[in-house]
């Protein structure tokens, strides 16, 4: 199975600030086809999952530009800026590459 | 607007049975892959089982493959998830979700399910 190791576990940051969130994958998530499945989801407190980033950087409908994603291969980044109350909960990413597909364990953004 | 909702959840004894139910709408269903995500409290996402958009191909994690049953009807654009012999790891909120290019981006409200005596 391919291990997603996510740093930093829980991250703090004020209002209006910038953070990253690393994402490194135990093997590569190209795909045969070339395509590298690799996601970003966000879950707000007592809410479900919500996908953010799919395909590395590439933004979901209705998705703040504040969010971007990069990295390739086995080696993936998060970033937001400019963060809002709105962002904070819990930022897994995901695999879909190959089965089983999987998540790293999470990073919590918390307010500073 | 796409929907997910689920059903079906709830409390069920060790080795018992239980069928959860996804009702999908605002899309046509029987074009995408669909799947099942898990968390158990206070942890983090576990990809369950898949199924292709005709269901002739599904897929599983080990925990739960020969237990769990993933199907759908395309004609009532719903999901399942046949949970057979269940234990306490199972124990989880069971989240409905369209798989479309190796992402999942749409996920129902989730439904609990606890396995306990």
């Amino acid at each position: 199975d391919v291990v997603m190791t996510q740093t930093p576990v829980s991250l703090s940051v004020s209002l209006g600030g910038q953070v990253s969130i690393s994402c490194r994958s135990s093997q590569s998530l190209v795909h045969n086809n070339g395509n590298t499945y690799l996601s970003w989801y966000l879950q707000k407190p007592g809410q479900s999952p919500q996908l953010l980033i799919y395909k590395v950087s590439n933004r979901f409908s209705g998705i703040s530009d504040r969010f971007s994603g990069s990295g390739s291969g086995t080696d993936f980044t998060l970033k937001i800026s400019r963060v809002e109350p709105d962002d904070l909960g819990v930022y897994y990413c995901g695999q879909g590459t190959q089965y089983p597909h999987t998540f790293g364990a999470g990073t919590k953004l918390e307010l500073k | 607007e796409v929907q997910l909702v689920e059903s079906g959840g709830g409390l069920v004894q060790p080795g018992r049975s239980l069928k959860l139910s996804c009702a999908a709408s605002g899309f046509t269903f029987s074009n995408y892959y669909m799947a099942w995500v898990r968390q158990a409290p206070t942890k983090g996402l576990e990809w369950v089982a898949s199924i292709t958009n005709s269901g002739g191909s599904t897929y599983y994690r080990d925990s739960v493959k020969g237990r769990f049953t993933i199907s759908r009807d395309n004609a009532k654009s719903t999901l399942y998830l046949q949970m057979d012999s269940l234990r306490s790891e199972d124990t989880a909120t069971y989240y409905c979700t369209r798989g479309a290019g190796g992402r999942l981006d749409y996920w129902g409200q989730g439904v609990m399910v606890t396995v306990s005596s």
